[in-house]
Parts: structure tokens; sequence; C-alpha cells
């Protein structure tokens, strides 16, 4: 079965300084990577994706992550981090085990930033 | 955009109530599932649905029982609440493939049992 790691739990970070969220999946088969973001007292929102095509895929606010299949790996980078990045953020996996589109999630990242 | 709506932000039951939340989407989506968050642990599926009246078990599905009526509803029944059941609920509504894999995420029920 699919496994997704996310390697810390809070990550601090001041203002306008770069920040990367870590994310490694089990499975070295054909799989689909998602980062969703979640603020304070609201659902997940889809931040990013990928799905195929360019290893390196970026979201409408600065994000990027790339893909790397021979590490399994999907981290979340952003160059200068504001105040209202603040949030959690969960990594997922596709899982097509039995036909189904299910998603693996990751425990999540709660990133702060610092004025 | 897919709209997903629970019908409570917040719910305190008693042990041993019986519970119902309601999750509605708005753009005809085939697949709908229910989760529970809880810190430190992510999102773990307790049931999904793949079509009206159809439903699978997923990671977590003791003490829940699902209900898919309608295409666009999907209820997460709680048969007699317990204090482990405390937790946040999201629904999410998706396609299947070849569709997009993401889902769709409501803003959440907060539920405790005192």
């Amino acid at each position: 079965a699919q496994s997704v790691t996310q390697l810390d739990s809070q990550v601090p970070v001041f203002e306008e300084a770069p920040v990367e969220l870590r994310c490694n999946y089990s499975s070295s088969v054909s799989v689909y990577l998602f980062w969703y973001v979640q603020y304070p007292n609201q659902g997940l929102q889809l931040l990013l994706k990928y799905l195929s095509g360019s290893t390196l895929v970026e979201s409408i606010n600065g994000f990027e992550a790339e893909f790397n299949k021979s590490q399994t790996s999907f981290h979340l980078r952003k160059p200068s981090v504001h105040i209202s990045d603040t949030a959690e953020y969960f990594c997922a996996v596709s899982d097509r085990a039995g036909g189904y589109n299910k998603l693996i999630f990751g425990a999540g990242t709660r990133l702060a930033v610092h004025p | 955009d897919v709209k997903v709506t629970q019908s409570s932000r917040y719910l305190v039951k008693r042990t041993g109530e019986k519970v119902f939340l309601e999750c509605v989407q708005d753009m005809d989506h085939e697949n709908m599932f229910w989760y529970r968050q809880d810190p430190g642990l992510g999102l773990r599926l307790i049931y999904f649905s793949y079509d009206v009246k159809m439903k699978e078990k997923g990671d977590i599905p003791e003490g829940y029982s699902v209900s898919r009526e309608k295409k666009e509803r999907f209820s997460l029944i709680l048969e007699s609440a317990s204090t482990n059941q405390t937790s946040m609920y999201l629904c999410a509504a998706g396609q299947p493939p070849p569709g997009g894999y993401e889902q769709y995420f409501g803003p959440g029920t907060r539920l405790t049992v005192t």
C-alpha cells in the first residue's frame, strides 16, 4: 500500500526567507502527487499537482514542487514566504488500488511564518 | 469551481447519541469521501462512494456508516457516538479516472463528543 512521509511536523521561518517542506512517498510505480494547504479553521485547498510532463510544477501564489522519481520525493518550496502562508500543508499521493481513485495523505507540516 | 458544503461547522454531542454529518457537492462529481483529521495523523479515510447507493470502506470504518441516496449528497453516520470519535471531519468530492484525480474539500465539521 502507498504511504506518504512528511519529514517535518513543524517548520518555523521568518518572513521573506525561503522554505522547503519535504515529502516522500513509498511507491516507485506511476503515481500522481498533490500538495494541499489548510488555513486555520478551513478545509483543504489544492495548491498544486503533478500528473505527468514537466517534473517542476508551480502554484499561482509562488510555491513550486519538483517530482523526483528516483528519490520518490515531491518537496514543496517557496523562495520568499509571507505571513499569509502560515498554514498546514499536506502532501498526498494517488492510490488506484482496486480501480478506485483514492488519495493517501501525509501527516501534515505546520508552516509558521514569523515577522 | 466545485463547491462542497457540510451541514455544521461545530457540533457537540453526548456519548451514545446517533450523529449525522451531511455533505453536499454541486458539480456532479462521481466520487465522494469522508475523512477524519487528527493532529499528527493527517487525514484518514473513513468511507468513500463511487456512485449512488455504492460505498466502500476506507482505512478506519469502524464505528461509522454512510449513506448516498442522491449523487450530490453523502452522509456520515455515527451510530453510537463515543469520545474517541471527537475529531475534525472532512468531506470531499472528485472525479474518477481519467478525471483530474484531485479532490475538493468542504470546510469541515469539528465534532466534540462528551
